[in-house]
């Protein structure tokens, strides 16, 4: 079965400065990969997904993510991070039968 | 559309009581999921429908937990009996999976079981 880790439980952050949130996957036929976004006491929304075609791939709100099969890794990534992405981003990994698998969450608290 | 809509949104029970959650998916999907959300555990799946029919059940812990599906737009999610170490949020998801590739799911807002 496939399955994600996420490697931060915790990524503390300024405004404006660039981050990262790790996530690599394991699963043995093809993937499709996604990242949710959760914030507080809401239910989780998504963020962006790869199905297939380019590699990288954007969301409206300024994040992106690039599968990396060899290395396999999805890594999400924002240039320039706002007090309102704070919140807490699971990666999530799915395959031909439409089971989903998430990561164990990375919580992304932004500071001014 | 209003969305995955799940009741109650909270829910304080005494040990050994039943808990029922309940879930009403988006109309026209047709998969259905429960999760359970703990600080310790994270995000775990429990169970999955696919046109009403459970299609994975591995992640139900015990047998005191059980989930239907009776028609397209109603799930429950049962407790019975209830234990402190059940008290996290419950999530139900729904989405219209077409093949491949898979599609998103929709999350509801959750039910936060306190067991006391």
């Amino acid at each position: 079965a496939q399955s994600v880790t996420q490697l931060d439980s915790q990524v503390p952050v300024f405004e404006e400065a660039p981050v990262e949130l790790r996530c690599n996957y394991s699963s043995s036929v093809s993937v499709y990969l996604f990242w949710y976004v959760q914030y507080p006491n809401q239910g989780l929304q998504l963020l962006l997904k790869y199905l297939s075609g380019s590699t990288l791939v954007e969301s409206i709100n300024g994040f992106e993510a690039e599968f990396n099969k060899s290395q396999t890794s999805f890594h999400l990534r924002k240039p320039s991070v706002h007090i309102s992405d704070t919140a807490e981003y699971f990666c999530a990994v799915s395959n031909f039968n439409n089971d989903m698998r998430f990561g164990a969450g990375t919580r992304l608290t932004v500071k001014p | 559309d209003a969305g995955v809509i799940q009741s109650p949104r909270h829910e304080v029970t005494e040990m050994g009581q039943e808990v029922t959650l309940r879930c009403k998916p988006i109309s026209g999907h047709n998969s259905l999921f429960w999760y359970r959300q703990t600080m310790m555990r994270g995000l775990e799946l429990l169970i999955y429908f696919n046109n009403n029919v459970p299609i994975d059940d591995s992640g139900m812990p015990e047998d005191r937990f059980s989930a239907k599906m009776p028609n397209a737009s109603f799930s429950t999610l049962k407790i019975q009996p209830s234990e402190p170490r059940d008290s996290a949020v419950y999530f139900c998801a729904s989405s219209l999976a077409t093949g491949l590739p898979p599609s998103e799911q929709f999350f509801g807002p959750g039910t936060r079981l306190t067991v006391l």
